[in-house]
């Protein structure tokens, strides 16, 4: 059981270059999400997924675009790198039952866009 | 706007004795709250959470209280021990799992 599972770890870009974050997680849970961490910030949710095919929008969603057609699998795109996308990027991914909320992220993804 | 904050960048305790890590909130839509803990260079790990319909969930040395009136809640960790020295972060998530997290809170637990 390998919770989530994040790649690549490091990542360097040029401005305008594209790429995509790839996440997956095999504890079958419905609730996905990635979140993006700042230096002295917590995290902010970018988008999430209550599951296969539905996606919706968190609190800084501009400049990605994310899919979620499996369970599994809910990889983050970004269309065209600017500086301001540097960051560390988590994907998380959740489930409730009855009064319990659990959620779990995995290791990572360093971005540097110059 | 900043719906979880954490008023407290850092925290000094030693150990054996309790830490309090505290975390207010503005938004009453919020079903879930949830902490987690942070290592440098590693994903946080959750901790512990508490649904809006309790008042107190707890879990080994951790306990997470919920005011609801106050828009507070509060991490008891007792005892505390040195290996939980890392950066503390609260979070809450109403129903549609839009998920705002605190800033954290550093815990130093001296030996």
């Amino acid at each position: 059981n390998a919770g989530v599972t994040q790649t690549p770890k490091f990542q360097v870009l040029k401005t305008g270059q594209s790429m995509t974050l790839q996440c997956a997680q095999d504890m079958n849970h419905e609730y996905m999400s990635w979140y993006r961490q700042d230096p002295g910030m917590g995290l902010r949710l970018i988008h999430y997924s209550v599951g296969a095919g539905i996606t919706d929008q968190g609190e800084v969603p501009n400049g990605y675009n994310v899919s979620r057609s499996t369970t599994e699998d809910f990889p983050l795109r970004l269309l065209s790198a600017a500086p301001s996308q540097t960051s560390v990027y988590f994907c998380a991914s959740s489930h409730t039952s009855g009064s319990t909320y659990e959620q779990y992220f995995g290791p990572g993804t360093r971005l540097t866009v110059t | 706007d900043q719906q979880v904050k954490q008023n407290s960048p850092s925290l000094s305790v030693q150990e054996g004795r309790i830490s309090i890590l505290n975390c207010d909130y503005t938004n009453s839509m919020f079903d879930y709250f949830l902490w987690y803990k942070k290592y440098p260079a590693e994903g946080p790990t959750f901790l512990i959470s508490i649904s809006s319909i309790k008042d107190k969930n707890e879990d080994g040395r951790f306990t997470v209280f919920l005011n609801k009136s106050a828009k507070h809640l509060s991490l008891h960790i007792v005892p505390s021990q040195p290996g939980d020295s890392a950066v503390y972060f609260c979070a809450a998530s109403a129903i549609s799992n839009d998920m705002r997290f605190g800033a954290g809170t550093r815990l130093t637990v001296k030996p």
